[in-house]
């Protein structure tokens, strides 16, 4: 089976603009969570999908936004981006968001 | 809210055993992951201890105690790819969302 994937790994955006990101889960999959990790606060939870629905939400601005598709894919906005929120981002995905998450494999975000 | 308290980092020897401690106060408590992460890399899923005592996973074992708000990860015959941060993540009673500790680095030296 295959595992969690996000496109693009690696992103280099400047003060003010936007950015998407996108997560694939494990097939079969319907929790969709999101992270910031940086090395000064450590993991910290943005948001969670479930069925196509913001089940969850963390301490984060409103300029942090997320989506869930039917298939379960998932995607993150930044808007006016910052440059604290340089960090590497994280998708994880659940069979129901009860049970052990699994995570893809980050897309690191640097903003000038 | 959560407070999750982990020591930073700690050393041992490959072959030995060694044992990380997590402590949390929680407003509502469902479970406690542990997860492995690896420089560079993304966590890896480790344990799940819903109730109280130990569950043994091949070299890696993981016990809990609800009570105390304890938990530790117990590793035995340590290899030096074991070298990596242990996050300890107590999940929440009403959302399931777990809350992620700093994490502690071992480092496992010959």
């Amino acid at each position: 089976k295959a595992g969690v994937t996000q496109t693009p790994r690696y992103l280099i955006k400047t003060r003010g603009q936007q950015v998407t990101l996108s997560c694939s889960p494990i097939s079969g999959h319907r929790s969709v969570s999101w992270y910031q990790q940086t090395p000064g606060q450590g993991l910290q939870f943005l948001f969670e999908y479930f069925s196509e629905t913001q089940r969850n939400k963390g301490n984060f601005p409103g300029r942090f936004s997320g989506r869930q598709f039917s298939n379960s894919r998932s995607e993150m906005n930044v808007s006016t981006l910052e440059l604290g929120d340089s960090a590497l981002y994280l998708c994880a995905s659940s069979l129901d968001g009860v049970r052990e998450q699994y995570f893809g494999p980050g897309t690191r975000l640097t903003v000038t | 809210g959560q407070n999750i308290d982990q020591p930073t980092e700690m050393t041992a020897t490959e072959g030995a055993i060694v044992q990380i401690n997590c402590t949390y106060q929680t407003s509502g408590f469902n479970g406690l992951f542990w997860y492995q992460q690896h420089a560079g890399e993304a966590p890896t899923f480790l344990s799940y201890n819903v109730l109280d005592g130990l569950e043994e996973k091949g070299r890696f074992s993981s016990f809990l105690s609800r009570s105390k708000g304890y938990s530790y990860l117990l590793l035995k015959e340590l290899q030096m790819k074991d070298s990596a941060s242990y996050l300890c993540a107590p999940s929440d009673g009403g959302s399931y969302i777990p809350t992620f500790g700093r994490g502690t680095s071992l480092i496992v030296h010959p």
